[in-house]
Formats: C-alpha cells, structure tokens, sequence
C-alpha cells in the first residue's frame, strides 16, 4: 500500500513570496490532516478534512494561509505572504475512519520543510 | 496549544538497555497514542491506548495510561541504534479526532 504523498520535499523562499504544497493521501482515506511542526516542538494542526468538506480549522491563520481538497482526494496548501514565523515542516496525514474516537490511526507523510528568509 | 509534555526532553542510552518516556496530559482524553519521527521523515505511529486501558504491549514497546494521573509512560525494551529518534505521544479528545501533540522526547541510543 502507498503511503502519503507529499511534494515538495523542501522550499527556501523571501518573505512575502507565496507557496503552496501538495498532498495525496493513502488510496480511500476520508480524512486528511496538515500539521505544522516547528523545529523542537510537537506537530500542530492546522486543518482536518473529512472527505472534501472542513471539519477543523481552528489553528489555521486564514489571513495568509488556505486549503483545499477539491474532489475530496488531494490536497494543497498554501501560504500567501509568507512570513519568517512561517519556517517549520508542513506534515501531511491522513486517516480511514472519519471522526471515530479511539479507533483511528493517522498515517503520516515525509514533509516539506520550508525555510523563509 | 500542546496538551502532552514528554519527560524527559532527551535520553541517551546505551544499546541493549531500556528507554522510558513520560507524558502528561491536562483534560480528559478518548486515547492516547505514542508516535516516532526519524530525522527528517513523517511520524510513525507506534501503540495507541484507550482511556479504559491500563496497560498495552507491541512487541518491544510496553505502554501504561494512569487517568487518575494524567500520565502515560513509554518503554521501550532492549534498545537498538535503530530505535534512535523523537518519540511524541499525542492525545485524542473524547469527541472528533483532533490528536494534540506534546513536544517530544529525543532518545539516542549508543551502539
């Protein structure tokens, strides 16, 4: 079985330029995840969704960034301007069971690692 | 904001001997997981435990949830080279699936 997809694999960019990354989750997986890790600390999630609709986006910053999963597969992320805060790994996950407590295990992607100057 | 806090935030151990990580968590939890991060890879996810569990083993891995506590522990038997990385554990709400992450504990173990 495939595992979670991600592109790219690292990006170096100015501040204030814009950037998107790239998810395909594992074949039949209803919810997907983007977590963002910076360095030292734990994964933080910034979105979950479940099919092609948003179940949390409450960590999100919807000033400069956005999802989508059009068709309720891939996904992309995008960061719009791009802040030096900003610098960290952008996790990818995704998962079988939508919203079932206790049962789910979220299968993660290698990352992109983004670094803003 | 992080729910977990893993203790301690790095141990070094020689090959062949035991690791033990702790988290703490601050609400009530559906479950808790334990997931590993090699240097510059996706996490892995390694044993999840229900609330109503006390005591789970995967192979190598023995973990132990005290609610009463609000503390898991991670063992991790027999240690190898290849154990070496971050360990986070993360929390799963007793409603939806939004794990929150603590920061992890980095183990290296010495061949």
């Amino acid at each position: 079985e495939a595992g979670v997809a991600q592109s790219p694999r690292y990006k170096i960019i100015e501040k204030r330029q814009s950037v998107a990354f790239w998810c395909n989750p594992i074949s039949g997986h209803a919810t997907l995840y983007w977590y963002q890790q910076i360095l030292g600390q734990g994964p933080k999630l910034l979105i979950q969704f479940q099919n092609n609709g948003v179940v949390d986006d409450s960590q999100l910053p919807k000033d400069r960034f956005s999802a989508e999963r059009l068709k309720g597969v891939d996904s992309t992320l995008k960061i719009q301007p791009a802040k030096l805060e900003d610098s960290a790994v952008y996790l990818c996950a995704s998962s079988a069971t939508p919203l079932a407590p206790g049962t789910d295990t979220q299968y993660f992607g290698p990352g992109t690692r983004l670094t803003v100057l | 904001s992080q729910q977990g806090e893993e203790d301690p935030q790095a141990l070094s151990i020689q090959e062949g001997e035991n690791a033990t990580m702790n988290c703490s968590y601050k609400t009530s939890i559906n479950n808790l997981q334990w997931y590993r991060q090699n240097s510059g890879r996706g996490l892995v996810h390694l044993i999840l435990i229900r609330s109503n569990e006390r005591e789970k083993h995967s192979g190598r891995l023995r973990v132990t949830l005290d609610t009463s506590k609000k503390s898991s522990s991670l063992l991790i038997t027999a240690s190898r080279a290849a154990d070496t990385a971050s360990y986070f554990c993360a929390t799963g709400p007793r409603l939806g699936n939004k794990l929150v992450f603590g920061a992890g504990t980095i183990l290296r173990v010495k061949s």
